[in-house]
């Protein structure tokens, strides 16, 4: 089954506890991405992957960090978590190319307190 | 850069009712990709729909309907005898590549959508 696995899916943690969000798709594809979704802002991203070892800032970046060593994870990194990063992040991998179906995981529920 | 704006922030509706939510895009790009998904209370998002520039077909899946125009740069979707299952936040989303890698998706800031028993 086509997958995109997160985890964790609920995390309650203090400010400045280094954690990550992990990433994982089984379906062999070239691009990851991140996403947070806030009230009222919607969805935005965080960073992407267009492949190992490729990654670039989405439109919200600071205060996090990626990596893509292997092609089926791309790990999300907050390296001191603040409670403006109290979020639901999502993770999403698609195929190279036009016309691929974009796979989200079920999201992680983050609150920093 | 692009943008989507959904205007519609929240709507409540009695059962059975038909729906309309509002998608305005931008984009320079000629090759676009545009999308509904949809987030029930349980958070996950559920894929609905994913329409090319070059296709201004109307689109209809059982209660749902899509209408794309490119003269008003416009994607809205209309749900028929709307029932309570229906709410959930909608998202309307715009990618330049519909892989989602280069430039990701460019999402609308979602319409909560209520439908009242």
């Amino acid at each position: 089954e086509a997958q995109v696995t997160q985890n964790p899916r609920y995390l309650i943690t203090v400010t400045g506890k280094k954690l990550t969000v992990t990433c994982s798709q089984n379906m062999n594809h070239e691009y990851m991405s991140w996403y947070r979704q806030d009230p009222g802002l919607g969805l935005r991203q965080i960073y992407y992957s267009m492949n190992v070892e490729v990654t670039d800032k989405g439109d919200v970046p600071e205060g996090y960090k990626v990596s893509r060593k292997e092609k089926r994870n791309f790990p999300l990194i907050l390296e001191s978590p603040s409670p403006n990063q109290t979020s639901l992040y999502f993770c999403a991998s698609s195929r190279r190319g036009s016309g691929n179906t974009i796979y989200f995981g079920e999201g992680s529920w983050l609150t920093v307190v | 850069a692009q943008k989507v704006t959904q205007a519609q922030t929240e709507i409540s509706v009695v059962e059975k009712e038909d729906v309309t939510l509002d998608c305005v895009y931008e984009t320079r790009d000629t090759t676009y990709y545009l999308f509904w998904y949809k987030q029930p209370p349980s958070g996950e998002l559920v894929f609905l729909i994913r329409r090319n520039s070059f296709d201004e077909q109307n689109e209809i899946s059982g209660r749902y309907s899509w209408n794309f125009q490119k003269s008003t740069s416009s994607f809205n979707f209309t749900i028929t005898a709307s029932q309570v299952v229906d709410s959930a936040v909608y998202f309307c989303a715009l990618s330049l590549y519909s892989g989602g890698g280069a430039d990701g998706l460019t999402f609308g800031k979602g319409t909560h959508l209520i439908i009242q028993p």
